[in-house]
């Protein structure tokens, strides 16, 4: 199983529209998590940081589920300017010092009018 | 605002020869990263510190060295590049991540086609 697995879409849907992302995780000793927005040929950028009571920020809501290793992104009333690739986040704490985040390789979405 | 400055956007290099990539920060963060990215493949860690003179092995480190002197820079060295690195690089840094709440700050990127 792949340390963080996202369906990579395409995801086509029109203005005004509700989409969800979903996303898993293999290692169940992970301790946190966050969604990253990435447009083409730029960095990513941090969106939110997953909480494990759920945290919404406007119209993004992130949703964690431990048990069943599983993050989600909801994206209420899509914009043009929503269209970019998703990137699911996990940081797997290895060890004290310091841990390399792990990266899913992205779900995509396009909004249209 | 944390700012990671890649020192070219952009970078052309032949075959076999020696490139250093720069990443500077200004925050003072302890963890410094290198990925690169291709499309399909997602973002692959090569080398990451935890502090100054520290460096741990990513994912794909072949053919690749890091360096940091200082906390502040973390450079990346592709000893004799070779097309298969033709690839976006992107530096991150972060807090030291404890119970890792902390997410990464990145670089705008660097470009780099080997010919």
């Amino acid at each position: 199983r792949k340390e963080v697995e996202q369906d990579p879409g395409p995801f086509n849907v029109p203005e005004g529209a509700t989409v969800a992302f979903n996303c898993t995780y293999s290692n169940s000793a992970s301790q946190s998590f966050f969604w990253y927005r990435q447009d083409c040929r730029k960095e990513p950028k941090l969106l939110m940081s997953v909480y494990s009571s759920g945290n919404e920020d406007g119209r993004f809501t992130a949703q964690l589920n431990r048990a069943s290793q599983y993050i989600s992104l909801l994206i209420r009333d899509s914009k043009l300017s929503d269209s970019a690739t998703y990137l699911c986040v996990v940081n797997p704490f290895r060890h004290q010092a310091g841990t390399a985040l792990i990266f899913g390789k992205g779900t995509t979405l396009s909004v249209s009018s | 605002d944390v700012k990671v400055t890649q020192s070219s956007r952009y970078l052309v290099k032949r075959t076999g020869e020696k490139v250093f990539l720069e990443c500077v920060q200004d925050m003072d963060h302890e963890n410094m990263f290198w990925y690169r990215q291709d499309p399909g493949l997602g973002l692959r860690l090569i080398y990451f510190s935890y502090d100054v003179k520290m460096k741990e092995k990513g994912d794909i480190p072949e053919g690749y060295s890091v360096s940091r002197e200082k906390k502040e820079r973390f450079s990346l060295i592709l000893e004799s590049a070779s097309t298969n690195q033709t690839s976006m690089y992107l530096c991150a840094s972060s807090f030291r991540s404890g119970t890792g709440t902390h997410g990464y700050t990145f670089g705008s990127g660097t470009r780099l086609t080997v010919v």
